[in-house]
Formats: structure tokens, sequence, C-alpha cells
């Protein structure tokens, strides 16, 4: 399977400030994710990210606050904008590779703690 | 929305001791995917179920699909130390890759 990074691994940053999460996949892979999972908590989709148009997202995230960009089909950002202490939380790409059907791989995740 | 219950929430077994899990839907699923995830770590997928009563194996781990697609099984024989960790299934439907997530099960083994 692919290997995904992520970048940074961990940051601690003060309320108000926006950080910006890295994803790079070393092959080229059609679909990539952004989940959120908040401590002791599941994963929760937080959108779709295309490649070349903008992302879709679920329910409850809004691109001003999670804007997501995807230049092309190994490299994805997320920033977490106008960050507050409820936005602590871990940060995880995911990609489907399309060659298996319906799986998702995913890297080791950004844990972010807001001050 | 959709919503995976797992069960148990957690789980304290002795080493060697067997474990099984659950995951209930609400709706159904055309995918069900099992998941590990260890402290400071991404999930990795342990298993993928792609049809109805489908039954896979994967070393010590045993997952089945069920019949009425809105529930997945996961069983662990012989627990090692390496098993402890939070469980999660992960249910696929509709024909898009959105993934819905349960809301996992903590193994720890007591020495």
């Amino acid at each position: 399977s692919a290997v995904i990074s992520q970048k940074p691994s961990r940051d601690i940053c003060q309320r108000g400030t926006s950080l910006t999460i890295q994803c790079q996949v070393d092959s080229q892979v059609t679909m990539m994710f952004w989940y959120r999972q908040q401590p002791g908590q599941s994963l929760t989709l937080i959108a779709t990210a295309n490649q070349g148009s903008e992302a879709t997202y679920e329910s409850g995230f809004v691109i001003d606050k999670f804007p997501i960009s995807r230049p092309n089909l190994t490299f994805s950002t997320l920033t977490v904008s106008n960050m507050s202490p409820e936005d602590s939380s871990i940060y995880l790409c995911s990609l489907a590779p399309g060659q298996i059907k319906d799986t998702q791989y995913f890297g080791p995740g950004t844990r972010l703690t807001v001050l | 929305g959709q919503q995976l219950n797992q069960s148990p929430q957690s789980m304290f077994i002795q080493e060697g001791e067997d474990v099984s899990m659950n995951c209930t839907s609400s709706s159904i699923f055309n995918t069900w995917l099992w998941y590990k995830q260890d402290p400071g770590e991404g999930p990795v997928l342990l298993i993928a179920l792609y049809k109805a009563g489908e039954l896979t194996s994967n070393g010590r781990l045993t997952a089945q699909f069920g019949i009425t697609r809105k529930d997945s099984f996961l069983n662990i024989s012989a627990s090692i130390p390496s098993d402890v960790g939070i469980y999660f299934c992960a249910g696929q439907s509709g024909g898009n890759e959105k993934l819905t997530f349960g809301t996992g099960t903590r193994l720890t083994i007591i020495p």
C-alpha cells in the first residue's frame, strides 16, 4: 500500500492562530480525505479533498474554518483557521487507492493542542 | 445520519484469551472495514469485507459481514500483548468512498 506522511506530527498553538497540515503520498491516488479525531473519540470525516477543485465538506464543517488544497494526486493540505481550544484534536489524512474497492488507508496523524 | 455502535466499549482480558467485538448500524452498508489504532498512530486496516455473509481471516483475526448488512463482528483468538489498542469498525454505503466510523472498542490485556 501507499506510504502516507503528515507534517507536522504534533504542534501546540495559540488561540486565534492558524495551522496548515500537510499530507504527502508516495504514489498517485484518486481519493484523499481529511478526518478529525477529538480526544477519546472516534474519527469524523471533515471533507473529501478533490484534485484541482474545491473540497467537498461534511455537515458541520465549512471551508472558512478548514480550507483544503489538493494541487495534485500526491499532496493535500488542511488548514485549521482561527483556532480555539475546541480544535484540539488529531487530524488525519487518508486515501482510497482505487485499485481495491472501498478500502482506505490512514496517515500517522497530526496531534494539535490549542492553548 | 448514520451511526455505528460498537460493543463492548472496553475490554479487560488476560493474555491468551479470545476476544469478540461487534458493530451494529441503523442502516445498510456495502463494505465493512476493521481498523486498529495504537496510541499516537493513525488507524491501521486489519480486515475488509465486501459481501453480506463474508467471513474473512487475517492471522488470528476473523471478521464477518452480517447477513442483514447492518452489522459486523471481529474476533481475535489467543490474544497477545501487542493486540492492545483501540479497534474501530467502519462502514461504507451508497457507492461513494466516505466511511462512517464506529465508537471504538478499547482492548486492555491484564498482566
